[in-house]
């Protein structure tokens, strides 16, 4: 299984800031990469997909970039219902996501 | 509208088997991948299971393989899970969700449900 990690663990921060999460597979995965948010007590909900394609309906100040092994999430200015849970998820090789990263607020 | 419902979750005990069934509406799901995925309480989320669209072949993480099922019932456009010799740390919300296939076999997961609960304890 190709596993994926994510730094950090987790993150504070305010709102307006910049934000950047990492993703990191075991081996190369070329663009087959995905990032998902999950708030508490809900279902996951896709952002991006294919590394760097934002999914119809989430806000352009999530963007995502990376290729091979190296991926990121980037939030360009945190609004308050962006503190959640995120995960990236590969699907390279069967399916793994990271381990997530909560974003708190500061 | 595209919708997932799942049903079936509840309190079993240790070696016990459950069946979760994935309700869709808006969609087809044998023209789907369809996939399962579970969370453990205050834990990640760890995809389990496939079911790929048409002939149907089924693949299946490391940690479920030879116990969980994946099928589909056409007719009804539902998703299953099969679940067999249950342990305590099988325990999770369970979410089905469809699969947008963007290249071979590469896919993302575009609709979940809203998540049951299994429950495995004595």
């Amino acid at each position: 299984d190709i596993q994926m990690t994510q730094s950090p663990s987790s993150l504070s921060a305010s709102v307006g800031d910049r934000v950047t999460i990492t993703c990191r597979a075991g081996q190369t995965i070329n663009n087959f990469l995905n990032w998902y948010q999950q708030k508490p007590g809900k279902a996951p909900n896709l952002l991006i997909f294919a590394a760097s394609r934002l999914q119809s309906g989430v806000p352009s100040r999530f963007s995502g970039s990376g290729s091979g092994t190296d991926f990121t999430l980037t939030i360009s200015s945190l609004q308050p219902e962006d503190f959640a849970t995120y995960y990236c998820q590969q699907s390279f090789s069967s399916r793994t996501f990271g381990q997530g990263t909560k974003l708190e607020i500061k | 509208e595209v919708q997932l419902v799942e049903t079936g979750g509840g309190l079993i005990q240790p070696g016990g088997s459950l069946r979760l069934s994935c309700a869709a509406s808006g969609f087809t799901v044998s023209s789907n991948f369809m996939s399962w995925v579970r969370q453990a309480p205050g834990k990640g989320l760890e995809w389990l299971s496939v079911i790929y669209s048409g002939g149907g072949s089924t693949y299946y993480a490391d940690s479920v393989k030879g116990r969980f099922t994946i099928s589909r019932d056409n007719s009804k456009n539902t998703l299953f899970l099969q679940m067999n010799s249950l342990r305590a740390d099988d325990t999770a919300v369970y979410y089905c969700a469809r699969a947008r296939i963007l290249a071979g076999s590469y896919d993302y997961f575009d609709y979940w449900g809203q998540g049951t609960l299994v429950t495995v304890s004595s």
